[in-house]
């Protein structure tokens, strides 16, 4: 399996608070990604990133923000979490010759 | 991006062979046929990719029709443990592309 760990796993959070999610890879993969995944939705893109500092928005980007300083690690980070951001969030690693990506754990984040 | 249709559910007797249907008609010359599964509260991973030719992998094999609007991703002897959700995705060529995930199968192996 590729080396990618999500921390924390699961997260329960208030309203206004943030929140950050980390995706930590060590498989040196030049791209990564975070999807959440919704019932009823399937897994819908939020960011992803190309490179260190290259960052681009997904299909649902509102409401979260993304960094990467370091090849290994891409976070994802919530600035003022709401209800409708809890969800199952879902990091992704390629840098294949194709479009093979390969998925963290998961972390289960419940915003009250 | 192309769209793909998939049957929302499947059944298959444990040790018969799975044959998960995936319709893509609008399917672009350059795009792929990708294959992942998600087991109950894991991440999705990756099965089997083509672009027209069949393929095969230690996990399953893939047939795409020729006119490349349909495929077919076959388990050859599924165990419980194939019980998922499979989605096929259509991808252009590109490294680091983004993937659409649709609703995909799921699919129930019964003993």
């Amino acid at each position: 399996d590729a080396g990618i760990t999500q921390s924390p796993r699961h997260k329960v959070t208030e309203t206004g608070t943030p929140v950050t999610l980390r995706c930590h890879q060590t498989e040196n993969h030049r791209y990564m990604y975070w999807y959440r995944q919704d019932p009823g939705h399937g897994l819908r893109l939020i960011h992803y990133s190309y490179g260190v500092k290259d960052t681009d928005k997904g299909e649902v980007s509102d409401g979260y923000s993304v960094s990467r300083s370091k090849t290994e690690d891409f976070l994802l980070t919530l600035e003022s979490a709401t209800s409708s951001q809890t969800s199952v969030y879902f990091c992704a690693i390629s840098g294949g010759g194709g479009n093979e990506q390969f998925f963290g754990p998961g972390t289960r984040l419940t915003v009250l | 991006d192309a769209k793909t249709t998939q049957p929302p559910s499947m059944d298959c007797a444990e040790g018969r062979a799975a044959n998960l249907p995936c319709n893509h008609s609008t399917i672009s010359g350059n795009e792929y046929v990708y294959w992942y599964r998600q087991i109950h509260s894991q991440g999705p991973q990756y099965i089997i990719h083509g672009l027209k030719n069949n393929e095969t992998n230690e996990m399953a094999s893939l047939i795409i029709t020729e006119d490349r609007k349909s495929s077919t991703l076959i388990l050859p002897h599924a165990t419980l443990r194939d019980t998922a959700v499979y989605y096929c995705i259509v991808s252009p060529i590109v490294q680091g592309g983004k993937l659409i995930f649709g609703q995909g199968t799921e699919l129930s192996v019964k003993p």
